[in-house]
């Protein structure tokens, strides 16, 4: 079967570094998204890899490795306002997007 | 905003009632879709549309029967509902066809639909 695996809720301090793992077995793989979705609100897109390496957009940074299935999201200098929900998905040989069941973020002060 | 909107943002209703909830995109995008989020659980696809053709149908019961009369507009009809059905329910949208790899989706806010 096909799965996504993210942890389900992670906890870091305003100001610093937190790393989102993502680790997905599917049948085929045509990139893979990073999305967030703040309580009561539209998930919105962040990233998309479809090739190995590091993608880095501000703050946030993805990074791809297909040979291990393995993604991570990475957020640097947090804010209050990064307190959300962050939704892993893959697209499959089908271009079928496979979710995650997301991981939720709490920053502290 | 993300160019998507729903309507109803919140719906009850009882299980024989029937409903259908709305959803517009001002994207220009040719594909649409419709997914269940249940709390703590993936996104689950439910119906694709590409250029008002269906394209995908994820083994939905078939008290959820969509419409899509042209490329902007998506309906969910809900009728006889169970209370296992109450969820947020998102539409989204995307450029290309779902066969294109890199599309991304924008989103509606969603409905939260609770069936009582």
């Amino acid at each position: 079967g096909q799965n996504i695996d993210q942890p389900t809720e992670m906890t870091a301090t305003e100001g610093a570094i937190v790393q989102i793992n993502c680790t997905y077995q599917t049948s085929g793989f045509n990139g893979l998204f990073w999305y967030q979705q703040h309580a009561g609100e539209a998930p919105t897109f962040l990233s998309y890899n479809v090739l190995d390496g590091l993608e880095e957009k501000g703050r946030f940074s993805s990074f791809l490795s297909r040979s291990k299935g393995y993604s991570y999201l990475l957020l640097k200098e947090l804010q209050m306002k990064d307190s959300a929900s962050y939704l892993c998905a893959v697209m499959d040989s089908n271009y079928q997007l496979i979710w995650g069941a997301g991981t939720k973020l709490i920053i502290k002060p | 905003e993300t160019g998507v909107t729903q309507t109803p943002r919140h719906l009850v209703m009882g299980m024989t009632n029937k409903k259908s909830l709305k959803c517009e995109q001002h994207l220009g995008h040719n594909a649409m879709y419709w997914y269940k989020q249940s709390a703590k659980k993936p996104l689950e696809l439910m119906f694709v549309y590409s250029l008002e053709e269906r394209v995908e149908n994820n083994s939905v019961p078939s008290r959820f029967s969509p419409e899509c009369p042209n490329s902007s507009h998506l309906f969910l009809h809900l009728h006889t509902l169970q209370p296992e059905d109450s969820a947020l329910y998102l539409c989204a949208s995307s450029q290309g066809s779902p066969g294109q790899g890199g599309n991304e989706q924008f989103f509606g806010p969603g409905t939260r639909l609770t069936v009582l």
